[in-house]
């Protein structure tokens, strides 16, 4: 059974500021792991995604992750936090060889202030 | 490439009535993927059709709710006999066979009054 940790259900920055949103996972075959951004009333956008190529992944709006077997992370960052990027964060994990379904965290809600 | 469509983006309907809800998967996408989820959490996995197959029940899917894919593309989903509990977002993904990928459509909220 897969499952995916995200520790802090909250973060607030200051624009401008590094955001850091952090994911665990757990899997008992090499993951295939992605994160999705969600804004109010409307549905998942993928950010960007892992599938045992680089272990440092670039995604969209200057967000990057990256995969470490050794702590089983997959934490999100952006050096430089906007205020466009307030929204909810999921990171998710998927049983590539069952179907492809994932398994979501319970998401990070990302406040942005000035 | 339209992208994944949900109708309708929101239903109210009172305890007791049955609701269907529709997805259209981005074309020539083999895998479509029905999800839920309730406020304050991240989506759980309901079922997922492959072409017209429906290959796999979450234990969510309680006999109430019924998913079908009849000609491989379009999906519906229908509850039956609406509870409280049943009021969330639902949302659609689809990718092709070969991808590994899940775009999501805007999703559905549902309110059971």
């Amino acid at each position: 059974a897969q499952s995916v940790t995200q520790l802090g259900s909250h973060v607030s920055v200051s624009e401008g500021a590094l955001v850091l949103l952090r994911c665990n996972y757990s899997s008992s075959v090499p993951p295939y792991l992605f994160w999705y951004v969600q804004y109010p009333n409307q549905g998942l956008q993928l950010l960007l995604k892992y599938t045992s190529a680089a272990t440092l992944v670039k995604g969209i709006n200057g967000f990057e992750a990256e995969f470490k077997k050794s702590e089983t992370s997959f934490h999100l960052t952006k050096p430089s936090a906007h205020m466009s990027d307030a929204a909810e964060y999921f990171c998710a994990v998927s049983d590539r060889g069952g179907g492809n379904k994932l398994t979501f965290g319970t998401g990070t809600q990302l406040k942005v202030e000035l | 490439d339209t992208g994944v469509s949900q109708n309708p983006r929101h239903k109210i309907t009172k305890r007791g009535q049955n609701v269907t809800f529709r997805c259209d998967p981005i074309s020539e996408h083999n895998r479509l993927y029905w999800y839920r989820q309730t406020l304050g959490q991240g989506p759980e996995f309901l079922t997922y059709f492959q072409n017209e197959a429906q290959l796999e029940k979450s234990r969510l899917l309680s006999d109430r709710f019924s998913a079908e894919r009849p000609k491989g593309s379009f999906s519906t989903l229908e509850i039956q006999r609406t509870e409280q509990g049943d009021s969330a977002m639902y949302l659609c993904a689809s990718i092709p066979l070969s991808g590994d990928t899940q775009y999501f459509g805007p999703g559905t909220r549902l309110t059971v009054l």
